[in-house]
């Protein structure tokens, strides 16, 4: 079956414009995750969707950063007013949420680089 | 506050087992997983430990001690296909879900 999606692949962008990027998780997966990762680093937790609703916000760098999710499905990450810091790979997972200990399934990322 | 501990890179030769280790420090543990990511790739789950003791899956094991708060992942028999960044990440467990904590990584160099 298909994987979890994110598009765009790439996206270029110029410092204090807003960008968009997508989620598509593994259908009938009820959690979803955000994630950041740095150059040479770990991945940062953003945000966590159950469902619609994102119990856990705790992650978001700066009131730039929103995230939704609708239809339990697909997600949206938005950064409004980039700049040069929010450069990174961001990275969507999902995962079935029956057990605390569920894989998570990655996708592909989306390497944002603001100029 | 949390964090886990990796080396930053290991080489090794094809054939040849490696370790690679991890120790952590979280508030509240309730197992450690690793995930591997070649470059530009997603990062792909390898194996889970919630237990002491070793866990092994081919040619890949992972091992967890919680008295001492490390746990290390064994690859053996090396191929170059294993040449790739490996993660540890810890799962707090007391925040309701998998609010997984990463290490910054190992990256892993296979030479011939």
């Amino acid at each position: 079956g298909a994987g979890v999606s994110q598009s765009p692949s790439n996206k270029v962008t110029e410092k204090g414009k807003d960008v968009e990027l997508r989620c598509d998780p593994i259908s009938g997966h009820t959690a979803l995750y955000w994630y950041r990762q740095s150059l040479g680093q770990g991945l940062e937790f953003l945000i966590y969707f159950q469902g619609n609703s994102a119990p856990d916000k705790s992650g978001l760098p700066s009131d730039r950063f929103s995230a939704e999710r609708t239809g339990g499905s697909v997600s949206t990450l938005t950064i409004q007013r980039t700049q040069q810091e929010d450069s990174a790979v961001y990275l969507c997972a999902s995962s079935l949420e029956r057990h605390l200990t569920d894989t998570q399934y990655f996708g592909p990322g989306t390497r944002l680089t603001v100029l | 506050g949390q964090s886990l501990e990796q080396p930053s890179e290991v080489t090794a030769v094809e054939g040849a087992i490696v370790q690679i280790n991890c120790t952590y420090q979280t508030s509240g543990f309730y197992g450690l997983s690793w995930y591997q990511q070649h470059d530009g790739g997603a990062p792909t789950f390898l194996s889970y430990n919630a237990l002491d003791g070793l866990e092994e899956t081919g040619r890949f094991s992972s091992f967890l001690s919680r008295s001492d708060s490390y746990g290390y992942l064994l690859l053996q028999e090396l191929q170059m296909k294993d040449s790739a960044s490996y993660f540890c990440a810890a799962l707090p467990g007391n925040t309701g879900f998998q609010k997984l904590v990463f290490g910054t990584g190992t990256r892993l160099l296979v030479s011939p």
